[in-house]
């Protein structure tokens, strides 16, 4: 049974450009929630996508947006890209109750802008 | 807004000893996760506490809430350097009239167990 799986693993942007990061979920779950765990850090909720819509969303500016595909994998979208933005991206999915089974988080995407 | 406090954020024990690391939330929530991260890895859920007093038991490591205290916590027993990891507590709250939750981290407590 594949967990959550991430790509890429590793990223490397400059300022101002615009990166996208994929999520596929666990086998039979179809929430996936984003995470952004700058160093040293816990993970900060950026937003959570069920049945292709937006359904919740952290404290995170419009440059963060998102997809929901059909197949229940995600992408998650950042434009103009900020120093600030370096950190690990992580993907994380679980059943259809309103977020409140356990999520299975993925290996992540470590995003180093420069 | 919700807030999540761990204690210590850093842990430095020999092999064979005993602590409890602390985790303090500031909103009602009956629903707390323990989550353990080695690293340049992802997070590995350990435990999900749901109810006022439920005390949960993995191998060396016990968590326990009291949802009337707002607290939670996590005692290592005799501990072995392979705990060596940065545990994280997390707090589910629902935001808005969806029905959908989202999780609220600590800070983290980096354990390092030293022969």
């Amino acid at each position: 049974d594949a967990g959550v799986t991430q790509s890429p693993t590793h990223l490397i942007k400059t300022r101002g450009q615009q990166v996208t990061l994929r999520c596929s979920p666990k086998s039979g779950h179809d929430t996936v929630s984003w995470y952004q765990q700058a160093l040293g850090q816990g993970p900060q909720f950026i937003f959570q996508y069920y049945e292709e819509e937006e359904r919740q969303r952290g404290n995170f500016p419009d440059r963060f947006s998102g997809h929901q595909f059909p197949n229940y994998s995600s992408e998650l979208n950042v434009n103009a890209l900020l120093l600030g933005d370096s950190a690990l991206y992580l993907c994380a999915s679980s059943l259809p109750t309103g977020g409140r089974e356990t999520q299975y988080f993925g290996p992540g995407t470590r995003l180093l802008v420069l | 807004e919700l807030k999540v406090e761990q204690n210590p954020l850093f842990l430095s024990m020999q092999e064979g000893k005993n602590y409890t690391i602390y985790c303090n939330y500031s909103t009602t929530s009956d629903r707390l996760y323990w989550y353990r991260q080695d690293p340049g890895k992802s997070l590995e859920s350990l435990f999900v506490l749901l109810s006022n007093g439920a005390v949960k038991q993995e191998g060396r490591l016990m968590a326990s809430l009291d949802t009337k205290a707002r607290l939670s916590t996590l005692h290592i027993t005799a501990a072995v350097h392979d705990l060596s990891a940065t545990y994280f507590c997390a707090v589910d709250m629902q935001y808005s009239g969806a029905g959908s939750y989202q999780l609220t981290f600590g800070k983290g407590t980096k354990l390092s167990v030293i022969p």
